[in-house]
Formats: structure tokens, sequence, C-alpha cells
């Protein structure tokens, strides 16, 4: 059984503020991770893809991957009230297809 | 920029009744796949389909479900005989290619609810 764990929240961050979202897999054939932003009622939409150990940034996005630990982050710097969401982690293994966590709800106060 | 689309965005139906989900992936794209989302609940895949066959499908997508790419541009997701835990929002996604870097782009989704 693939288990992709985050932890629901809500993370609280003022605007302005660094949010730091976590999330553990145990499928050590992973791959590629992915992390998704869904907003309430909506698809999910990619934020960013990372396949190596390291730190991938993108604008004010920053994925972190440690395979060793299967551990896997995002970064949000100058946190917006839009970037208020529930954020998804998706491992993809040998199969390609992706295994959702239930996501961390984020929320951004002015 | 090209996106998937979905159709209806809602249907409610009766239980026992036969629905249609319809999806139109983004015109270069050779992989197309379903996922569901019980509210609340994170995103589970049903079906991946590449080559007008099913490549993968999870222990979800029962004798109920079926899939069919009936034209050059639709991608359909039969749901036989509804139940009550079939609502939910299914999202219809689609990849340039299959490999574990690929990015797959979601539709908007239509969200079933079976009274």
């Amino acid at each position: 059984q693939k288990e992709v764990e985050q932890n629901s929240g809500p993370l609280s961050v003022p605007e302005g503020a660094i949010a730091s979202l976590n999330c553990t897999y145990s499928d050590r054939g992973s791959q590629s991770f992915f992390w998704y932003r869904q907003y309430s009622g909506k698809s999910p939409e990619l934020i960013m893809s990372i396949y190596s150990n390291g730190d991938k940034e993108d604008g004010r996005f920053t994925a972190q991957l440690n395979k060793a630990s299967q551990y896997v982050s995002l970064l949000i710097r100058d946190s917006q009230p839009s970037d208020s969401a529930t954020y998804l982690c998706a491992p993809r293994g040998g199969s390609y297809i992706p295994t959702f966590g239930r996501g961390t709800s984020l929320i951004v106060h002015p | 920029e090209p996106e998937v689309t979905q159709t209806p965005s809602h249907q409610v139906t009766q239980m026992g009744q036969e629905v249609i989900l319809r999806c139109v992936p983004i015109s270069n794209h050779l992989y197309f796949y379903w996922y569901r989302q019980i509210l609340g609940q994170k995103v589970e895949f049903l079906v991946s389909f590449y080559n007008n066959e099913i490549s993968e499908k999870s222990e979800i997508f029962d004798d109920q479900f079926s899939v069919e790419r009936p034209d050059g541009s639709n991608f359909t997701l039969k749901i036989r005989s509804t139940k009550l835990e079939d609502s939910a929002m299914y999202f219809c996604a689609s990849s340039e290619g299959g490999g574990h870097q690929e990015t797959q782009y979601f539709g908007p989704g239509t969200r079933l609810l079976v009274l």
C-alpha cells in the first residue's frame, strides 16, 4: 500500500511570511514528485515537480526532495492571500500513476 | 493556452441509473486519465488510457465503470449503475507522454451527485 502523508492543517501564516508544507511517502520506487494546488471545488493545478535530490526553485516556490528520508517539501516565500488553498503532494513511482496525499490546507491571512 | 474540458460540470442522477461523463483532452496529448475525489477526501486514480486501451486501472475501477474514446477528441467515463457512494468530483486529465516526469493536466471536473 503506497502511503503519502501530509499534515492536514490548516497551516496559518501571515501575508509575506514563508509557508512550509511537508510530505512523506512510503513507496521507495517513487521517481518524480509533484505539488498541486487545489482551490475549494476546483481541480488540482500543478505548482512544481521535482525529480532529483536537493532544491528546485521556481519564482516564489521551492521544492525540496530527500529520497533517502522519503521526504519532499514545498516552501512558499512572500505568501499571499491568493495562495490560500489545499496543497497536494503526489509522488509517482514505476507505474507512472501519482498517489495523492490528502493535502495540507494553507491559510494566508492579511 | 490549451486546456482539458469536461462536461457536464454538474450531474444529478438517481441510484441505479447510467451516467456518462465527457472529457476533451488537450489535442496533442496521447495519455488520458480519470480520477475521482469524494468530498473531503484525497484524489484517487481510476484508470489510464493509451492507444485505445486501458493501460492501468485501480481497484476502484470495477465492472460498473468503462472508458471509451468514441472519436478523435472525446474521452468518456461511463458508470453503468450508479451507487450512492459514486457521488464525487470526477476529474479527467491528459498528458503528452506516459513517463514518470510527464505533467498531467487536469480538467475542471464533473460533480456527480447520486440520489
